[in-house]
C-alpha cells in the first residue's frame, strides 16, 4: 500500500520570505499523480499543484513550484514571497494511475508571521 | 451554488441519533467521495462512488451507510455512532473519467458525537 509522509507536523515563515514544505511517499508503481492541497481555517480544500511522475519537470504555479525527486520519492512544495493568506493547512497526496483513491500524508500547518 | 456544497456544517448527536449528511456539487461530475478528518491522523477515504455506483468501501464500519441517488448528490447515513466518529467528514467530486482530473473538496461537516 501507498504510503506519504509529511514530517513537518507545523513550519513558520516571515511574509515575503520562501518556505519549503516536505513530503515523502512510499510506492512500487511507476505511474502515479501528486499534488499539494491546501485547507485554509475555513476548511475548504483547494489544489495548489499537481505533478505527473512520467514528467521530469517540476510543476510551476505562480509563487508555488514543486521540487520533485522521483528517485528519492520526495515531492517538496516550495512557496516564494509568502503572503498572509498563505497560512493553512497543506497536506500532500499520492493517486495511482487509473485510480480514484487520494492518499494523504498528516498535513503541515503553515503560519505566516507579519 | 457553486462547486461543492455541505450541508449541515455542524452537527451535534447523540449515539442513538440518526442523522444525515448531505454534498452536492454543481461541477458536472461523475464521481463522488467521502472522507474522514480526525484531528492529528491524515485524511481517511470512506467510500468512493463512480457513476453513482460504489467503487470502493474503505472498511468503514456499518454505521455509516452511504447513498448516491445520481451523479450530483452524496448522502452518509448515520446511525449508532461513537463518541471516536467526531471528526470533520469532507466530501469531494471529480470526473472519474479523466485520469488527470483533481478533486473538488467541498466546506466539510463538523460532527460531534456526544
Amino acid at each position: 500500500a501507498q504510503t506519504v509522509t509529511q514530517s513537518q507536523p507545523e513550519m513558520s515563515v516571515q511574509e515575503a520570505e520562501t518556505v519549503t514544505l516536505s513530503c515523502t511517499y512510499d510506492t512500487s508503481e511507476s505511474d502515479y499523480y501528486l499534488f499539494w492541497y491546501k485547507q485554509p481555517p475555513s476548511r475548504q480544500m483547494i489544489l495548489v499543484i499537481r505533478q505527473e511522475a512520467y514528467k521530469q519537470q517540476n510543476a510551476t504555479e505562480n509563487r508555488f513550484s514543486v521540487n520533485f525527486q522521483k528517485a528519492a520519492k520526495s515531492f517538496s512544495l516550495k512557496i516564494s514571497d509568502s503572503q498572509l493568506g498563505d497560512a493553512a493547512m497543506y497536506f500532500c497526496a499520492y493517486r495511482s494511475a487509473g485510480a480514484q483513491k487520494l492518499v494523504f500524508g498528516q498535513g503541515t500547518r503553515l503560519t505566516i508571521n507579519p | 451554488e457553486t462547486g461543492v456544497t455541505q450541508t449541515p456544517r455542524h452537527l451535534v448527536m447523540g449515539m442513538t441519533n440518526k442523522k444525515s449528511l448531505k454534498c452536492e456539487q454543481h461541477l458536472g461530475h461523475n464521481a463522488m467521495y467521502w472522507y474522514k478528518q480526525s484531528a492529528k491522523k491524515p485524511l481517511e477515504l470512506m467510500f468512493v462512488y463512480s457513476l453513482e455506483e460504489r467503487v470502493e468501501n474503505n472498511s468503514v464500519p456499518s454505521r455509516f451507510s452511504p447513498e448516491c441517488p445520481n451523479s450530483s448528490h452524496l448522502f452518509l447515513h448515520l446511525h449508532t455512532l461513537q463518541p471516536e466518529d467526531s471528526a470533520l467528514y469532507l466530501c469531494a467530486s471529480s470526473r472519474s473519467e479523466a485520469v488527470r482530473s483533481e478533486q473538488y473538496f467541498g466546506p466539510g461537516t463538523r460532527l460531534t458525537v456526544t
